[in-house]
């Protein structure tokens, strides 16, 4: 069964808003979630990550919010641009293990 | 620039053939991974390996066989390619210690007729 879920599938956005990506987790031995970008034709490059000592980290526009509680975990997008536009996956791992669970993926259209 | 390369970025074999996917780490990373991603269905994990010789199957690994003869190489194998196994193929590293994410090469688009 998948052990991380994602929604939505795919988003559209305007430039300058908000681009909201959820993803859910059953495993609570899962301890690092990170997220990657991909651009057509390329492979899905580490975005930003993070622990669950932490609810939320923030690197430029981009912030994760973590809900250890509810075992959610969402990417923030503020200022969303077309160069934006890309596939969005969640992740999950454990420490003691070297198997990453991924999400379906959403794609996102920042249009100008 | 740390980097994860893989042999072909596209492939077209007939079915049964058997075919050779290859991946190279210059990161000194302990653990490879090979993913086929598929529309709606993300990444799935076909094998993985955490040291030289090791193993591990993944989700998905019927079909496929893997080796690892060197640190820094990874390779898929497809015994007797089927049109089922159309996709992209995508291979991983990551480092043993702390889960520092997996770096990605920039994928093999298989075609099987």
């Amino acid at each position: 069964q998948q052990q991380v879920k994602q929604s939505p599938q795919s988003l559209i956005v305007q430039k300058g808003g908000i681009s909201i990506i959820n993803c859910a987790y059953e495993n609570t031995a899962f301890d690092y979630f990170p997220w990657y970008q991909q651009f057509p034709g390329k492979g899905p490059a580490l975005l930003i990550a993070i622990r669950p000592d932490v609810s939320e980290k923030k690197e430029g526009r981009f912030t994760i919010s973590f809900n250890k509680s509810a075992k959610q975990f969402s990417l923030h997008i503020m200022d969303s641009q077309p160069g934006d536009s890309a596939t969005y996956f969640c992740a999950a791992s454990r420490a003691t293990g070297n198997q990453f669970y991924f999400g379906t993926g959403t794609s996102l259209t920042v249009i100008p | 620039d740390v980097k994860v390369t893989q042999s072909s970025r596209y492939l077209v074999k007939r079915t049964g053939e058997k075919v050779f996917l290859e991946c190279v780490q210059d990161m000194d990373h302990e653990n490879m991974f090979w993913y086929r991603q598929d529309p709606g269905l993300g990444l799935r994990l076909i094998y993985f390996s955490y040291d030289v010789k090791m193993k591990e199957k993944g989700d998905i690994p019927e079909g496929y066989s893997v080796s690892r003869e060197k640190k820094e190489r990874f390779s898929l194998i497809l015994e007797s390619a089927s049109t089922n196994q159309t996709s992209m193929y995508l291979c991983a590293s990551s480092p043993q210690q702390v889960p520092g994410g997996q770096f990605f090469g920039p994928g093999t688009r298989l075609t099987v007729l």
